[in-house]
């Protein structure tokens, strides 16, 4: 069982460069999630989708875009990386965002380690 | 606004204490609630949740949360705490909105 598995694990980048973390699941689940993870601040939500098709902005969405690509996949893209981009990077999914599915657990990766320097 | 409370950024316990991390929510009405912990280097992993019925559930790994309508709190307990409990904690939220909402964590440290 995958589950959720993101690429790449580790990641060094310049000031400027752009990359894109990848994030594929293989549960059937309709909404994904990137979270990034700071020391003392918890998990904060970049963007979610709620269904294929769909995208939004959570707490922190400035400097990334994401690509919900179909509905195993949802891609997070940083254009022009800047060193507070430093972080842990993390994408999760569960059912649905909606009724009974608000009591579903996520189910996360084991996150993508970035470095901007 | 919807939010997580973990108080306690550090706690620190001996192997084979009692352990108790606290946790309190502010939502409009009752949130499904979740534990998550997390090993270094790893992914969260769910350790319970509580959505309705019983106040005390049960989870993996020996753990156990008591929800408290009145105090808004959601406890994470074990009676007798391992080396390999060491890890970071999280309390989340669920609810009202489409987006959970995570504590800041705690970080568990076992003294052998």
């Amino acid at each position: 069982n995958a589950g959720v598995t993101q690429t790449p694990k580790f990641q060094v980048l310049k000031t400027g460069q752009s990359m894109t973390l990848q994030c594929a699941q293989d549960m059937n689940h309709n909404s994904m999630y990137w979270y990034r993870q700071d020391p003392g601040m918890g998990l904060r939500l970049i963007y979610y989708s709620a269904s294929e098709g769909t995208t939004d902005k959570g707490e922190v969405p400035n400097g990334y875009n994401v690509s919900r690509l179909n509905k195993r996949e949802f891609s997070l893209r940083l254009e022009s990386a800047a060193p507070s981009q430093t972080s842990v990077y993390f994408c999760a999914s569960r059912t649905g965002v909606s009724g009974r599915a608000l009591s579903g657990e996520l189910f996360f990766g084991e996150g993508s380690r970035l470095t901007v320097l | 606004a919807q939010s997580v409370t973990q108080p306690d950024i550090h706690i620190t316990v001996s192997e084979g204490a009692s352990l108790e991390l606290r946790c309190n929510y502010s939502y409009g009405a009752t949130p499904y609630l979740f534990w998550y912990v997390q090993s270094p280097g790893q992914g969260l992993q769910l350790l319970l949740k509580y959505f309705s019925g019983d106040t005390l559930v049960q989870g993996i790994k020996g753990f156990e949360a008591e929800f408290k309508r009145s105090q808004s709190s959601f406890n994470l307990r074990k009676p007798s705490v391992h080396w390999s409990d060491a890890a970071e904690y999280f309390c989340a939220a669920s609810g009202g909105s489409y987006i959970p909402t995570f504590g800041r964590g705690t970080s568990l440290i076992v003294h052998p």
